[in-house]
């Protein structure tokens, strides 16, 4: 079952944060975020492991709350090339993860103004 | 190094012809995964292989959608007969474990 992202949209200013929360009716193993850009491919971001272990960037940070099945990724003094549609994909602890078959949320639209 | 590729980039084509969509993915990768992306349905994953065979096709939407990966650096995406409701763009993404590399993607269109 798809995860579900919150908000749907977030519009900024440069400068200001922004969160996306991405919650799973599943248990998760991991949770993926991506970044798309228009008429560009995803990009992966990052990976929140089980057990804590995150990677990414440093300004882009995110967390992963295993009991509630939820991850956050938090964006901090947004700037303009933050803009675009940030994807969860997320990979249940029951089945598929030998194989990496994530299942994608809806997207959320991040517009950033000057 | 390079990417994922996908050719076409852009295809468009009239009802009830056929389409075939190609994937080279990253070398040394060995799953390659093909999505499709919609406004509407947004990106849905349609079969995935690893190692060359298909694990799960369960996302193939009908009949008419096939996908062969006949070896590692090679695989195909066939829509036969093609609609106007498979007009989307078509992903695909390798990797070796995790994450996940995406290719430029095909933009179908189907009149």
């Amino acid at each position: 079952q798809q995860p579900v992202q919150s908000p749907q949209a977030v519009i900024l200013r440069e400068g200001e944060d922004a969160v996306i929360n991405c919650s799973s009716s599943k248990a998760l193993y991991s949770v993926h975020w991506y970044r798309q850009k228009h008429g560009e491919a995803p990009v992966f971001l990052m990976i929140l492991l089980k057990g804590g272990e995150q990677k990414g960037h440093e300004k882009i940070s995110a967390s992963f709350n295993e009991k509630k099945q939820q991850s956050s990724l938090y964006l901090t003094a947004s700037q303009l090339s933050y803009s675009g549609t940030y994807f969860c994909g997320t990979l249940p602890l029951a089945g598929g993860t030998s194989y990496g078959k994530l299942t994608f949320g809806q997207g959320t639209i991040l517009t950033v103004h000057p | 190094d390079a990417g994922v590729i996908q050719s076409p980039r852009h295809e468009v084509t009239e009802m009830g012809q056929e389409v075939t969509l190609r994937c080279k993915p990253i070398s040394g990768h060995n799953s390659l995964f093909w999505y499709r992306q919609t406004m509407m349905r947004g990106l849905e994953l349609l079969i995935y292989f690893n190692n060359n065979v298909p694990i799960d096709d369960s996302g193939m939407p009908e009949d008419r959608f096939s996908a062969k990966m006949p070896n590692a650096s090679f695989s195909t995406l066939k829509i036969q007969p093609s609609e106007p409701r498979d007009s989307a763009v078509y992903f695909c993404a390798s990797s070796s474990g995790t994450p996940q590399y995406f290719g430029p993607g095909t933009r179908l269109t189907v009149l």
